[in-house]
């Protein structure tokens, strides 16, 4: 059973720039959720997607936004760029039944902002 | 707003012995609690998931508890390996899919 597929693995934008990260999740998983990682913050969950509807969103500013596909896979997207952005972003996947599924993850996207 | 704390944030520990990694939450109404190690510039590898109405979950070397009453989570390695050293992360999940993190403890295990 194929796991968590997020790609790409390595970015490298500059500031001002905008840039689209893909995941695709488990096979017969409904819900996506993102997050970032960073050194000083640790992870921070940016928004989940359940069925192509975001049914959460984290502390994060509008430059920020995602969306989900019928088949299940989501993008996220970050527009004009920050040096602050540079994170590695992580996709995770789960069933979507409130409150009683495992969350998997993928191996992340590093995304440097220059 | 739920917070996570893991104590020790580092522990180096010598191959062959038996540890015991804290995970402390603020808010009792949680649904579930999660176990992962992250190898460094990976992503997360999920080793346990305790619901709340468990008291622990064992895989392997593996042992979590849980006791949601007290907002408190241990995970004990037994027989620590030198591949056991990860960042061990705990995450409890409030609401619809959304995990909330803590810090992480990084496990070091020496030959």
């Amino acid at each position: 059973k194929a796991g968590v597929t997020q790609t790409p693995r390595y970015l490298i934008k500059t500031r001002g720039q905008q840039v689209t990260l893909s995941c695709s999740p488990i096979s017969g998983h409904r819900s996506v959720s993102w997050y970032q990682q960073t050194p000083g913050q640790g992870l921070q969950f940016l928004f989940e997607y359940f069925s192509e509807t975001q049914r959460n969103k984290g502390n994060f500013p509008g430059r920020f936004s995602g969306r989900q596909f019928s088949n299940s896979r989501s993008e996220m997207n970050v527009s004009t760029l920050e040096l602050g952005d540079s994170a590695l972003y992580l996709c995770a996947s789960s069933l979507g039944a409130v409150g009683n599924t495992e969350a998997f993850f993928g191996q992340g996207t590093r995304l440097t902002v220059v | 707003k739920q917070e996570v704390t893991q104590i020790p944030a580092a522990l180096s520990v010598p191959e062959g012995e038996n540890l015991v990694l804290n995970c402390s939450f603020t808010d009792s109404a949680i649904y579930n609690l999660q176990w992962f190690r992250q190898d460094p510039g990976k992503g997360l590898t999920s080793l346990l998931l305790i619901q709340s109405s468990q008291r622990e979950q064992t895989s392997g070397r593996l042992n979590a508890s849980l006791d949601k009453s007290s907002g408190r989570s241990t995970l004990y390695i037994a027989a620590s390996q030198p591949g056991d050293s990860a960042t061990y992360l705990c995450a409890v999940l409030s609401g619809y899919s959304t995990l909330t993190f803590g810090k992480g403890t990084m496990l070091l295990v020496s030959p």
